[in-house]
């Protein structure tokens, strides 16, 4: 079964800074999708960016990037000139191929931006 | 383009006692996936739909069970409820294996 791991329970960054999120997990599988989640205190779970394994090239959302190693199995999000409305809990998310399109999501990553 | 919508936003049960919660997919979705996410931790997928039949179950109970209508909207049903069972639930629609949209969930408190 596939797993996912993020590290860091929390996080903090000054409003304009750049904050990195951790991401690994565990597969035995070559193809699958992988997903940063936002949820806000609304509760609400907004679709941050969405990677394709099989693509090498990184995926990018404006501020929002990712690097992706395949390899290591690592699938970090990088938040660029970060602002007050990014603050919420930001999930992982692994999605096989196979199967039903279920979505495996990591315990999640609480930012908090500094004004 | 409508998003996803659930109801109802928030209920509260007693032990025992039976729910359904509902959920509208997104225009032009066929698929409704279910999650329940307990309080600080990341949701966990309890069943999915597509085109009115279930096609794949996580852990749960069969105190679980679903349904998905013609217009592709969808139904949790929780029998024999659990202080356990007190969870946000999440829907989330998509176009076959396109990526999940969600709803804004259900809280459900069982007391």
């Amino acid at each position: 079964a596939q797993t996912v791991t993020q590290s860091q329970p929390e996080m903090s960054v000054q409003e304009a800074e750049t904050v990195t999120l951790s991401c690994t997990y565990d597969t035995s599988e070559s193809d699958y999708y992988l997903f940063w989640y936002k949820q806000p205190p609304s509760r609400q779970m907004i679709l941050v960016i969405r990677q394709e394994a099989y693509k090498q090239q990184n995926a990018t959302e404006n501020r929002f990037s990712v690097n992706f190693q395949k390899a290591a199995k690592s699938f970090s999000l990088k938040i660029s000139d970060s602002q007050l409305g990014d603050a919420a809990m930001y999930f992982c998310a692994y999605r096989s191929l196979r199967g039903a399109q279920k979505l495996v999501f990591g315990q999640g990553t609480r930012l908090t931006i500094n004004p | 383009e409508t998003g996803v919508t659930q109801s109802p936003t928030h209920l509260i049960k007693t032990r025992g006692q039976q729910v359904t919660l509902r959920c509208s997919s997104q225009s032009g979705h066929n698929t409704v996936s279910w999650y329940q996410q307990a309080l600080g931790q990341g949701p966990q997928f309890i069943f999915q739909y597509y085109r009115e039949e279930e096609n794949g179950r996580g852990n749960f109970p069969p105190r679980f069970s679903g349904l998905q209508f013609p217009n592709y909207s969808s139904e949790l049903n929780v029998n024999a409820l659990e202080l356990d069972d007190s969870a946000l639930y999440l829907c989330a629609s998509s176009w076959g294996l396109e990526t999940q949209y969600f709803g804004p969930g259900t809280r459900l408190l069982v007391l």
